[in-house]
């Protein structure tokens, strides 16, 4: 079994609504992130987590929130989605701070 | 803001030629990853470079960190078609403390 999962594995949503992805480890770690992907510009950092209790803003984060339900499960929400957050979602969890990042499949989600 | 250029973007070369990825920045980086992406797939680490002209051999993959830590190269010899992928750079420490720094990403094709 995968230790990082993220559902759905694909979404097509109509501009204004809301959907959240969400994303479940079982690596045991702590720290947990969101990041998009777009051609040529590599992952940008959506939101991070640390702990339950700890959630940071990444360099993109407007137009997104995050929940952190438990240590194994963290969620990403987009309120109202507009078509320029149309890109592949990944989440991804490490043990501490500059080590390996284990990342899920992603998320492809497409806004209309 | 932390950032790293990765050149080039694309690649396409045949089986058996040599190639070198190069990722760059002005800042220093108490670490440099490197990690493969396969369509449909998160990425995975290849392997991670800490100390200031280090070098790390995977096989036909050769990784150098530079002297003062601000730039990384990874140099693939005798490719394979196998060896098709999305290369990612990401940078760990310096101001960006507890997260990693992406560059853009490398398409690498290898033609049979």
């Amino acid at each position: 079994d995968a230790d990082v999962t993220q559902t759905p594995r694909n979404r097509i949503t109509k501009t204004g609504k809301r959907i959240m992805l969400e994303c479940s480890q079982t690596k045991g770690h702590d720290r947990m992130y969101w990041y998009r992907q777009d051609p040529g510009l590599g992952l940008r950092l959506i939101y991070y987590s640390f702990d339950v209790k700890d959630i940071n803003k990444g360099e993109i984060s407007d137009g997104y929130s995050v929940s952190r339900q438990a240590q194994a499960k963290f969620s990403l929400s987009l309120e109202s989605a507009i078509p320029n957050q149309t890109a592949l979602y990944f989440c991804a969890t490490s043990v501490a701070a500059g080590e390996t990042q284990y990342f899920g499949p992603g998320t492809r989600l497409l806004v209309l | 803001t932390q950032l790293l250029e990765q050149s080039p973007q694309f690649l396409s070369i045949q089986e058996g030629e040599n190639l070198t990825v190069y990722c760059n920045s002005s800042s220093v980086f108490s670490s440099l990853q490197w990690y493969r992406q396969e369509p449909g797939e998160g990425p995975v680490l290849l392997v991670t470079v800490v100390t200031g002209g280090e070098v790390k051999k995977l096989k036909r993959l050769t990784f150098q960190f530079g002297d003062a830590r601000k730039d990384s190269s990874l140099h693939i010899t005798a490719a394979q078609p196998g060896d098709t992928g999305l290369y990612l750079c990401a940078g760990a420490g310096g101001t960006s403390y507890g997260k990693l720094t992406f560059g853009q990403g490398t398409i690498l094709t290898v033609h049979p």
